[in-house]
């Protein structure tokens, strides 16, 4: 059963910083894994798709790599600002036949940048 | 439409009482999935469907929860006899389809409140 998992928790940052967010998965026949940002009370938007096939993405000071025979990923916030303050998800899209398609998720990373 | 759309955003109930929660995907999305996300809580997969048949109902908490989709577009989450537990964000996202990788994205959820 795949079972996705994000560290830290919860981080507390001073504007300027870069951050490095974790996610790590514990079976590797995915799809793809994306990254979405939550801000309370809000649905959750998408920031970055990676494919099985990619090692990186990158979107203005966001970049993210896969590894996928590792079961890892990683999520760079360059240049950390107030309004990057929000919960950031990963989630993996299942490559295997009982469960293809099904999108599993960690529990995030609460973010706080203060100015 | 320009993204997944979701009726009502909120929802106040009595103990008991059924209630009917819509999702709208994206145009042409097949693939649609309902999350349920309860105060500082992470995201509770509750089904998914490829088109009009949902290929994993494992995440339905009780069977009091039923889920439909028509036409392979509008889906609609059903609740019966509802419960104080059942007090949560109801999270819908679409994609193209399920078996590709594709990005998911998310409507903004609706409130459900049962007194």
């Amino acid at each position: 059963k795949q079972e996705v998992t994000q560290i830290p928790a919860a981080l507390s940052v001073p504007e300027g910083e870069n951050l490095v967010l974790n996610c790590s998965f514990t079976d590797s026949a995915i799809y793809n894994l994306q990254w979405f940002r939550q801000d309370p009370g809000k649905g959750l938007t998408s920031l970055l798709l990676i494919q099985s096939s990619q090692r990186e993405q990158t979107s203005g000071r966001l970049n993210a790599s896969l590894d996928k025979s590792s079961g890892r990923s990683t999520l760079y916030i360059a240049a950390s600002q107030p309004g990057d303050s929000a919960t950031y998800l990963c989630a993996v899209r299942s490559d295997r036949g009982s469960t293809l398609g099904r999108l599993y998720f960690g529990r995030g990373t609460q973010l706080t940048v203060w100015p | 439409g320009a993204g997944v759309s979701q009726s009502p955003s909120n929802k106040v109930t009595e103990k008991g009482k059924d209630v009917e929660l819509r999702c709208d995907p994206i145009s042409g999305h097949t693939a649609l999935y309902w999350y349920r996300q309860s105060l500082g809580q992470g995201l509770e997969f509750l089904i998914y469907f490829q088109g009009n048949s949902a290929p994993d109902k494992s995440g339905l908490p009780s069977d009091r929860f039923s889920a439909e989709r028509t036409g392979g577009s509008v889906s609609t989450l059903t609740i019966q006899r509802t419960q104080q537990e059942d007090s949560a964000v109801y999270l819908c996202a679409s994609s193209l389809s399920v078996g590709t990788s594709t990005e998911a994205f998310f409507g903004q959820g609706t409130r459900l409140t049962v007194v």
